[in-house]
């Protein structure tokens, strides 16, 4: 039971690059979600998926696109990288009360 | 709308103490659920303790308790017999109502611990 994982650890970008965060669980949970980092700011949702096929926007989905097409899976694509996306990207699955969270991929946008 | 309000950046504390983490809240829901989370400088998100707005008690596990005050909209996190493993951010965390998992975060508390 590997729980939630997220590929790559790390990665740099140079603007206008584009890339695929991965997230996968194994727990069968039907909600997802994708959270950024920033110094200072806590942690903020960007999209986040009820299940399969259903996904919606968080508070700061700008830049970033998501699709479910299973329940384990839920990548987090941006499309046209820009420095202001540097942060740490956090991906998690819930099931009741608890919300299981990845190791966190650090970004970097040059 | 909803917010969390972490007012102390930086919290000290020595070894075997109690320490209480502040916590307010903002949100014209009935039903909401407060969290609370531990980030080690490993950087992984540990889940520490819930609270759910209709629960009369106040939630416990283990070291940690959450001092839950409604009608203030506090959600306080106490850590007693403070470890130096407890050296860490510790954010606060908020819940909607309705048939959602979304969190909202406060901006964190950097707690330290001292022999």
């Amino acid at each position: 039971n590997a729980g939630v994982t997220q590929t790559p650890k790390f990665q740099v970008l140079k603007t206008g690059q584009s890339m695929t965060l991965q997230c996968a669980q194994d727990m069968n949970h039907e909600y997802m979600s994708w959270y950024r980092q920033d110094p200072g700011m806590g942690l903020r949702l960007i999209h986040y998926s009820v299940g399969a096929g259903i996904t919606d926007q968080g508070e700061v989905p700008n830049g970033y696109n998501v699709s479910r097409s299973t329940t384990e899976d839920f990548p987090l694509r941006l499309l046209s990288a820009a420095p202001s996306q540097t942060s740490v990207y956090f991906c998690a699955s819930s099931y009741g009360h608890t919300q299981y969270f990845g190791p966190g991929t650090r970004l970097t946008v040059l | 709308a909803q917010k969390i309000t972490q007012t102390q950046p930086g919290m000290f504390v020595q070894e075997k103490e109690a320490v209480t983490l502040d916590c307010t809240y903002d949100t014209s829901d009935q039903s909401y659920g407060l969290f609370w989370y531990k980030q080690p400088s490993s950087g992984e998100m540990i889940f520490l303790i819930y609270q759910g707005s209709y629960d009369e008690q106040n939630a416990t596990e283990g070291r940690y308790s959450l001092n839950f005050q409604k009608a203030r909209k506090s959600a306080n996190l106490v850590i007693s017999a403070s470890q130096l493993g407890d050296s860490a951010m510790y954010f606060c965390a908020m819940r909607e109502g309705g048939n959602t998992d979304k969190l909202i975060f406060g901006t964190g508390t950097r707690l330290q611990v001292f022999p």
